[in-house]
């Protein structure tokens, strides 16, 4: 299967800790997506990182990519009440401009 | 700029009726593409279409779905005899023209969510 995996499936954190999810996959890539998802509402980008870039930021986001392992980590830094959400990893194959998603990450920030 | 634009939001259709579901693109985008969504899991890639072409139609099934991207107005994802196996949350997203090579994201809508009675 091609479909990416995230990794833990369900994590909680109080406000104010960091918030760390992986995502691993099979195949060969040409780009990784981080979307969130709130309940019951569409998806938000977060991040697009291509398969020769190693790190990118924005905000209080962090992803890496490491395709010899073929995994990828979102790190949210100083989380808050509303980064509560579903985090879904999607990677693009070259050649395909389908995105495949894995089966998502449920964050819950506590007070 | 308007984003994505899905319509119905929330669709309630009997066994055996037909669904619609709409989607407008981004302005300026040409690239559709159709996700589904069933409860707790993640979303699975149905179809992709430019205009008054389908590109990749490898996520659909083979029966009963159908989608297009008229040259004018919205790209139509089809059901017909829709059975409770069809509930679930449908997603569409565009993305800009591609150069070759390039790959760009998808911008997703708010999602229609069909349920089978």
């Amino acid at each position: 299967s091609q479909q990416g995996e995230e990794d833990p499936q369900a994590l909680s954190i109080q406000e104010g800790e960091n918030a760390t999810m992986n995502c691993s996959y099979k195949t060969s890539i040409n780009n990784l997506q981080w979307y969130r998802q709130n309940s019951g509402r569409g998806l938000v980008h977060l991040i697009l990182i291509r398969s020769n870039e190693r790190e990118k930021h924005s905000g209080r986001l962090r992803v890496t990519l490491d395709t010899s392992k073929k995994s990828s980590s979102l790190l949210i830094t100083a989380s808050r009440a509303a980064d509560t959400a579903s985090y879904f990893c999607a990677i693009m194959n070259t050649g395909f401009q389908k995105l495949v998603f894995g089966t998502g990450t449920r964050l819950l920030v506590s007070p | 700029n308007a984003g994505v634009m899905q319509n119905p939001r929330h669709l309630v259709r009997r066994r055996g009726q037909e669904a619609r579901l709409r989607c407008s693109p981004m302005k300026g985008h040409s690239h559709v593409y159709w996700y589904r969504q069933l409860p707790e899991e993640g979303l699975k890639f149905m179809v992709y279409l430019q205009k008054e072409n389908i590109i990749d139609e490898s996520g659909m099934p083979k029966e009963r779905f159908s989608a297009e991207f008229p040259k004018e107005g919205p790209s139509i994802l089809r059901i017909q005899q829709v059975v409770r196996g069809d509930s679930a949350a449908y997603f569409c997203a565009s993305s800009p023209l591609s150069l070759r090579g390039t790959y760009n994201e998808q911008f997703f809508g708010p999602g229609t969510r069909l349920t089978v009675l």
